[in-house]
């Protein structure tokens, strides 16, 4: 079955650069999910979209933006990074709200920032 | 604020014998909960979830509970095998579109 495709799976920026991460659904699912995840840390929610309109938010911070597209899927933006931005980035899908609808997760995007 | 942690950072099991995975929220608002098994370098698989209006649920293996009057979660796997081994979260549902993640736990299955 189809997952939760993201890309690229490894990026390494330098501090102030810009990157962009994109996240590809499963068919048919209408919402997308970012989530950081630092080392040993759990998940931190970031933001969320449900068709193509930001339907929640978390600890994003301001540097970082978010879209969901028309086919979609999302990309993540970050610009001016900084070396705590370095982390494992997880997209997530699922139809509709996630109360009772199960959240499928990408592998997920190593970024590292040197 | 809402907050979703566990009691154990680290849990070693003999293989063949049962786990027990624990799971304090605070969020006395949320009705519902999931179970999610990380393994290294790949992203959270949904084990197993259990609404608010439940105290049990039982999947293949794995029994979630729930105590609603002392905000407590927890996942029994049975028979714990060399595969269990993981990081396990429980989240937390806010409403909507946002799962909050607690504090994992590391389960060790010894052979």
């Amino acid at each position: 079955a189809a997952g939760v495709i993201q890309s690229p799976r490894h990026l390494i920026k330098e501090k102030r650069e810009t990157a962009t991460l994109k996240c590809y659904p499963i068919p048919r699912h209408d919402t997308v999910y970012w989530y950081q995840q630092g080392p040993g840390q759990d998940p931190q929610f970031l933001i969320s979209f449900y068709e193509k309109m930001q339907s929640d938010k978390g600890s994003i911070p301001d540097r970082f933006s978010a879209q969901q597209f028309s086919d979609y899927h999302s990309e993540l933006n970050m610009s001016s990074l900084e070396l705590g931005d370095s982390a494992l980035y997880f997209c997530a899908s699922s139809t509709g709200q996630s109360i009772g609808n199960t959240i499928y997760f990408g592998e997920g995007s190593w970024l590292t920032v040197v | 604020g809402e907050s979703v942690g566990l009691h154990l950072p680290t849990l070693s099991v003999q293989e063949g014998d049962n786990s027990i995975i624990n799971c304090a929220y605070s969020n006395s608002a949320s009705d519902y909960f999931i179970w999610y098994k990380q393994e290294s370098g790949k992203g959270p698989q949904f084990i197993i979830d259990i609404r608010s209006n439940m105290d049990k649920r039982q999947g293949q293996r794995v029994t979630v509970l729930l105590n609603k009057t002392v905000k407590h979660l927890s996942l029994q796997i049975a028979a714990t095998q060399p595969g269990d081994s993981a990081v396990y979260f429980c989240a937390e549902n806010t409403g909507g579109f946002k799962t909050i993640f607690g504090a994992g736990t590391r389960l060790f299955v010894k052979a």
